[in-house]
């Protein structure tokens, strides 16, 4: 099994970019969660998608960020436009839902460190 | 809304000792408390979870308990090894988690 993979794992821009981030889950999981990392915040949940539908956005920070999971094996976490506060290591993380309880373990991937100038 | 303390932010403790984390989480819905260990620019990892049904659970040398009614969950760590070397988080949730602040400890050879 390879985990969750991420890309790219590190990403430098200029402020008003766009950024993409990807991830690929593992295979057989159904659900997918985006995280935002830092000092001050800690592990923030963004969103969270179940069979491919995002369930909970109440974490995304603003319009900029929007997150798709067009099948289950691929989610994109987009920004448009970056600004510095943005800088953060993103996880993604997958798991499987079981007797429609949503008590699985979370696998996280190795995260993008996004660097906003 | 939803929260989860830990305590405490930072642990020094002697190679060979214990080490004692501790959460109180708000949602009495929460029925499932993950603890992850993440090292210096690596991911975070599961070491052991616990569900609500159960009190505690033992692996190895790290032993997790829980008291639903207290709202409360601890990590125990038993013949701490310089690999243990790390920042802890715990976290509770139902098709979510919270997760709590994290914890660094530091086991000193």
């Amino acid at each position: 099994d390879a985990g969750v993979i991420q890309s790219p794992r590190h990403e430098v821009t200029e402020m008003g970019q766009e950024v993409t981030l990807r991830c690929k889950p593992i295979s057989g999981h159904n659900s997918l969660f985006w995280y935002r990392q830092t000092m001050m915040r800690g592990l923030e949940l963004l969103i969270y998608f179940n069979n491919n539908v995002p369930i909970d956005d109440s974490g995304m920070p603003e319009d900029r960020f929007s997150a798709k999971m067009p099948n289950a094996s691929f989610s994109t976490l987009k920004i448009q436009p970056s600004e510095p506060r943005d800088s953060a290591v993103y996880f993604c993380a997958s798991s499987r839902t079981s007797g429609g309880v949503h008590t699985d373990t979370q696998y996280f991937g190795p995260g993008t460190r996004l660097t906003v100038l | 809304g939803e929260n989860v303390e830990q305590h405490p932010s930072t642990l020094s403790v002697q190679e060979g000792d214990s080490a004692v984390i501790k959460c109180t989480y708000s949602d009495s819905a929460s029925n499932y408390f993950p603890w992850y260990k993440q090292e210096l620019g690596k991911r975070p990892q599961l070491i052991i979870d616990i569900r609500s049904n159960v009190g505690e659970k033992k692996d190895q040398r790290i032993a997790v308990t829980l008291n639903k009614t207290a709202k409360h969950f601890s990590l125990h760590i038993t013949e701490t090894q310089p690999e243990d070397s790390a920042v802890y988080f715990c976290a509770a949730g139902t098709y979510k988690y919270i997760f709590g602040t994290g914890t660094r400890l530091k086991v000193l050879a």
